[in-house]
């Protein structure tokens, strides 16, 4: 298996754009895909495969990715993005899939 | 409506068992490869199998393997997770999640349940 790695915690103010990352092999090979979870909600998924967003999230998430990192950026954060956000991928067999730790999201 | 709901958590002793199942709704439960993914209490997500629409690719995290079994009834359009010889380590809410691979070369989940929360104590 393979382990993909955030930041545990990012802050960023209101209105202001913050970037939150995810580093792994896996990367390399597989695109990551984004989610965002609210407490004591089932996460959903707002960025996927090649920086490609889900029906209803709006453009102010965005995707991007080299060698083995991969970046969800919000451009004007909202005190609604004040999530946990977690990175995912297949890992580096293909069969399985890994998570990241997750990033805690506080919008000051 | 498309959604998926978990069912069948609990409270249960350690070294018991439990069956946890998904109903789909919504979509052809049939055509698509489907997973159970846990989170235990302020922790992060954690992958714990996953079973092909045909059931011929099934896999399971390393840390559960030989404890788990995963199945599907397309009949019933339900995922299923036995779970046997439970430890305190296995408290956590069970999600099930549908994996889609559209467009090519992409793999992602695009649909989850609200999980059921499985509890193991004494």
């Amino acid at each position: 298996s393979s382990e993909l790695t955030q930041d545990p915690a990012v802050s960023v103010a209101l209105g202001q754009t913050v970037s939150i990352t995810c580093q792994g092999d896996s990367l390399r090979t597989y695109y990551a895909n984004w989610y965002q979870q609210k407490p004591g909600q089932a996460p959903v998924l707002v960025m996927y495969g090649q920086n490609k967003r889900p029906s209803g999230i709006p453009d102010r998430f965005s995707g991007s990715s080299s060698g083995d990192t991969a970046s969800l950026t919000i451009t004007g954060a909202q005190a609604e993005h004040e999530a946990d956000y977690y990175c995912n991928s297949r890992d580096s067999s293909g069969n399985h899939w890994v998570f990241g730790g997750g990033t805690k999201l506080t919008v000051l | 409506e498309v959604q998926l709901a978990e069912s069948g958590g609990g409270l249960v002793k350690p070294g018991g068992s439990l069956r946890l199942s998904c109903a789909a709704s919504g979509f052809t439960f049939s055509s698509y490869t489907m997973n159970w993914v846990r989170q235990a209490p302020g922790k992060g997500l954690e992958w714990v199998s996953s079973i092909s629409s045909s059931t011929s690719y099934i896999y399971y995290a390393d840390s559960l393997k030989g404890r788990i079994t995963i199945s599907r009834d397309p009949a019933k359009n339900s995922l299923y997770l036995q779970m046997n010889s439970l430890k305190a380590e296995d408290t956590a809410v069970y999600y099930c999640a549908r994996e889609n691979t559209e467009p090519a070369r992409s793999w992602y989940f695009d649909l989850w349940g609200r999980g059921t929360l499985v509890t193991v104590s004494s």
